[in-house]
């Protein structure tokens, strides 16, 4: 059974950094581009990051490049994020997923992250 | 606001069919086969429903079918469960500028 489970998240102050990680299990982890998605409370999805199978390729969104990285332990089955300059607005519940056929076919159950002073 | 276009709500009776748009453009929705949903129940992570325009996923029912024409993808959910109701999103990807973009959301509820 695939799973992903995201972890990490918690309140930070503006400025602040934050590492979310992602385990995975229940398929091969180094085969697939994986990935990042944000929700913000009662908003709707927001594509963050996505990183090849090797780690070579890392792909952002315009609002986060510069201050969020995304990488990979394929020997620890796992993703993760680095997010540093924490803004009010990168507030939401954060998915990690894997990307299979030009979509997110598996999605973690979310970790929240709030900014707040 | 959002890179494609979603209408915020749906709804239809138990037994009929509602389908929801997904407006892009010819850089992400027109300009590829790339197009997936995904549905969401309350306090959820999203599901897969659709990939590639019109791909489901093993496990996903066949009243669940979707299109694409132009710039405009399209998910239709035909003979209506109560189990339906959720958020249904669209997803494209956009090249190599954009990658991935999102629609805002659909509620879908069934009366």
């Amino acid at each position: 059974e695939v799973q992903l489970v995201d972890s990490g998240g918690g309140l930070v102050q503006p400025g602040g950094s934050l590492r979310l990680s992602c385990a995975v299990s229940g398929f091969t982890f180094s085969k697939h581009w994986m990935g990042w998605v944000r929700q913000a409370p009662g908003k709707g999805l927001e594509w963050v990051a996505n990183i090849k199978q090797d780690g070579s390729e890392e792909e952002y969104v315009d609002s986060v490049r510069g201050r969020f990285t995304i990488s990979r332990d394929n020997a620890k089955n796992s993703l993760y994020l680095q997010m540093n300059g924490l803004r009010a607005e990168d507030t939401a519940v954060y998915y990690c997923a894997r990307n299979s056929d030009w979509s997110f076919a598996y999605w973690g159950q979310g970790t929240l992250v709030t900014v707040s002073s | 606001q959002s890179a494609l276009t979603q209408p915020p709500s749906a709804s239809g009776s138990p037994g009929q069919s509602v389908t929801i748009s997904c407006t892009g453009t010819s850089s992400d929705v027109g300009g590829y086969n790339h197009v997936s949903w995904y549905q969401q129940h309350p306090g959820e992570a999203p599901k897969l429903i659709i990939y590639e325009v019109s791909k489901r996923p093993s496990g996903v029912p066949d009243r669940f079918s979707g299109s694409k024409s132009g710039n405009t993808a399209s998910l239709t959910v035909s003979g209506l469960q109560a189990e339906d109701e959720a958020d249904f999103y669209c997803s494209s990807y956009a090249g190599s500028n954009n990658f991935w973009v999102f629609g805002g959301g659909t509620k879908l509820t069934v009366l």
